[in-house]
Formats: structure tokens, C-alpha cells, sequence
């Protein structure tokens, strides 16, 4: 199994550009999420998924759109870059909510200028 | 919603001394509490975690204690080694359906001196 994968892994923007960060696991699990992590700010949620078909908005989910059309994808969609927005980006998935350990892609560093 | 305070933000040891991490947790439907370890420019992965009908759990030179009624549990690494240098993460969730979203404290970075 491949576990979380993440792509890009570095990315540069210009303000007001857009951009999908792809996130995808092949662990069948149900649940997906994405967070930004800021020096002295922990994991932050951005929006998480319960399932196909379902989103919901996190801790910071300004700016930023995710769908969930399958199992396995979770993108997440930056509608106009803003230097605000300079962070990792780091996708998570777990078998359920709650109660079970997050599996963690490898990141997304990206910077907007 | 949950909010999960973590102390220290920032804690330097010897090798061979003990380390202690502390979180403490608003809701009382919280139910499990996982430690996670993130190593720099490495993605967090799980070292250790705790349900609430447990007080304690140890694996090897790590443990971690938990004291519902005051809401807090703390993670313990004895006999640190330089490669225990990284930042620690505490969470909590609810698995029953209530705030199943995880919370995660905002993290402990750990320096360990040879």
C-alpha cells in the first residue's frame, strides 16, 4: 500500500492564482482531512470529509474548497492564492472518525508571493 | 467544541533524563488521545495512543497517563536519545459521534542534548 499520497510536493504561487493540492489513499478509509501547519500553531483543520459526497468546514476554511467524489481523493482547491496562504499542507486519513489513528501524507510546502 | 491546551511549547533535556509533555482537554465526551511525532520535515505519525477506560499505556521507553476527572493526560519518554528530537503532537476526539473531529494541541517541541 502506498498510505496517503500527496502531490506537489513544493509549490510556488503569485497572488490571486489557483491551484487543486491532490491527496489520495488506498487504505478504503472513510474518513479524510486536510490541515495547514504554521510555525507555533499546531495542525489546523481546513475542511474534512466522513465519506463520499460529504464535506465539512474546519477550523480554517476560508479560501479554500474540497469535493469528495470518490473514496480515495480528497482535493483540496485554493480559489485565489493569498500570501496569507503560505504554509505545509498535510492531507490525513483514518478508517473512522473519532477513535483511530490518522495516517498523514507527506506535505505540501506552499509559498505564495 | 473541544479545545486541547498542550505545555510546553518548547522543552530541552540531557540524554538519558526523562521528558514529560502535558495536555489538558475541554470536553468530557472525549474518549481517545493519541500522541503523534513529527520529526523535522517528516509528516506526524502515532506513537502511542490512549482510550478513556485506561489510565495508563507504555511502550518501552514511552507512556502515557490519563486523568479524566481533571480532563488532562501527558505523555512520558524516559531515557530520551537524539534521535527522540522532534515536535510532539496531543489530540482528542470523541468516537462515540460527538466532536469526532480530532483536536490537536499546538505542539511540544523536543530537543534532546547529546
Amino acid at each position: 500500500n502506498a498510505g496517503v499520497t500527496q502531490t506537489p510536493k513544493f509549490q510556488v504561487l503569485k497572488t490571486g492564482q489557483s491551484m487543486t493540492l491532490q491527496c489520495a489513499q488506498d487504505m478504503n478509509h472513510e474518513y479524510m482531512s486536510w490541515y495547514r501547519q504554521d510555525p507555533g500553531m499546531g495542525l489546523r483543520l481546513i475542511h474534512y470529509s466522513v465519506g463520499a459526497g460529504i464535506t465539512d468546514q474546519g477550523e480554517v476554511p476560508n479560501g479554500y474548497n474540497v469535493s469528495r467524489s470518490t473514496t480515495e481523493d480528497f482535493p483540496l482547491r485554493l480559489l485565489s492564492a493569498a500570501p496569507s496562504q503560505t504554509s505545509v499542507y498535510f492531507c490525513a486519513s483514518s478508517y473512522q472518525t473519532g477513535g483511530d489513528e490518522q495516517f498523514f501524507g507527506p506535505g505540501t510546502r506552499l509559498t505564495v508571493l | 467544541g473541544e479545545n486541547v491546551e498542550q505545555h510546553p511549547s518548547t522543552l530541552s533535556v540531557q540524554e538519558g533524563d526523562s521528558a514529560v509533555i502535558k495536555c489538558t482537554y475541554s470536553d468530557s465526551a472525549s474518549n481517545y488521545f493519541p500522541w503523534y511525532k513529527q520529526e523535522l520535515g517528516k509528516r506526524p505519525q502515532l506513537i502511542i495512543d490512549i482510550r478513556s477506560n485506561v489510565g495508563e499505556k507504555k511502550d518501552q521507553r514511552i507512556a502515557v497517563t490519563l486523568n479524566k476527572t481533571a480532563k488532562h493526560f501527558s505523555l512520558h519518554i524516559t531515557e530520551t536519545q537524539p534521535e527522540d528530537s522532534a515536535v510532539y503532537f496531543c489530540a482528542a476526539s470523541d468516537s462515540s459521534g460527538g466532536s469526532y473531529i480530532p483536536t490537536f494541541g499546538r505542539g511540544t517541541s523536543l530537543i534532546v542534548h547529546p
